[in-house]
């Protein structure tokens, strides 16, 4: 069984504050680890995938890095906005098979 | 584009009763789709992975002759819950699998909360 945790579990920030939150991950047998942004009664909408060892992705005011070596990726918001409250969700993808293993989500909140 | 559109969003059966869910890729085939279960304050769980044209995929653990899937076409795959009980009361989530192996991007549904009452 794969072990993904992500913290912290939950987040409440205020309007304009920068955060981050983090995935850790088996640094073993590594693809791919994918961040996904998941509103309330929303579909989960694929943020970054991620394949290579120091890579930095960045969307907008949110952006990811990855370290496969130590088995961790970090997601940083900018200046937060209320549109930003979501759960965040990381997912390892292994080797080759075309499953992803997925976290429990930190839950965002950002408030006026 | 790289919708995908899961109904029912919500519902409610006796118990013994059977629910189909249904996932569609609107605006682009898929020849593999992933069906996930959530339990409150846990992971998305993946139950199996359905391929187009041949037999689902199950996890350890998920029963297949309770979770029936269904993977007819490009766009539709669907899973059924036969003889719901209680316990089968969760949230069900879909996804499909678009594009180039690499970045192997699953798209969701916006998933299904099933009540057994």
């Amino acid at each position: 069984i794969l072990n993904v945790e992500q913290s912290p579990q939950s987040l409440h920030v205020q309007e304009g504050d920068s955060t981050n939150f983090t995935c850790s991950f088996p640094s073993s047998n590594f693809y791919a680890l994918h961040w996904y942004r998941w509103e309330t009664a929303k579909s989960p909408e694929a943020l970054f995938v991620m394949t290579l060892n120091g890579d930095e992705k960045k969307k907008g005011r949110i952006s990811a890095t990855l370290n496969t070596k130590e088995g961790y990726s970090y997601l940083y918001i900018k200046g937060s906005q209320p549109e930003d409250s979501a759960t965040y969700l990381c997912a390892f993808h292994a080797g080759t098979a075309s499953k992803l293993t997925f976290g429990t989500g930190t839950r965002l909140q950002v408030t006026l | 584009g790289a919708v995908v559109s899961q109904h029912p969003s919500w519902v409610i059966c006796k118990s013994g009763t059977s629910v189909k869910i249904e996932c569609r890729s609107l605006d682009f085939q898929a020849t593999t789709m992933f069906w996930y279960r959530q339990f409150p304050k846990q992971s998305l769980m993946l139950m199996a992975t359905s391929n187009e044209g041949s037999k689902a995929t199950y996890e350890q653990g998920v029963e297949k002759d309770k979770f029936l899937i269904n993977h007819a076409s490009l766009t539709l795959s669907t899973l059924t819950v036969t003889s719901a009980h209680p316990e089968d009361s969760s949230f069900y989530i879909c996804s499909a699998l678009q594009g180039l192996a690499a970045k192997n991007i699953q798209y969701f549904g916006a998933g299904t909360r099933l009540s057994v009452l």
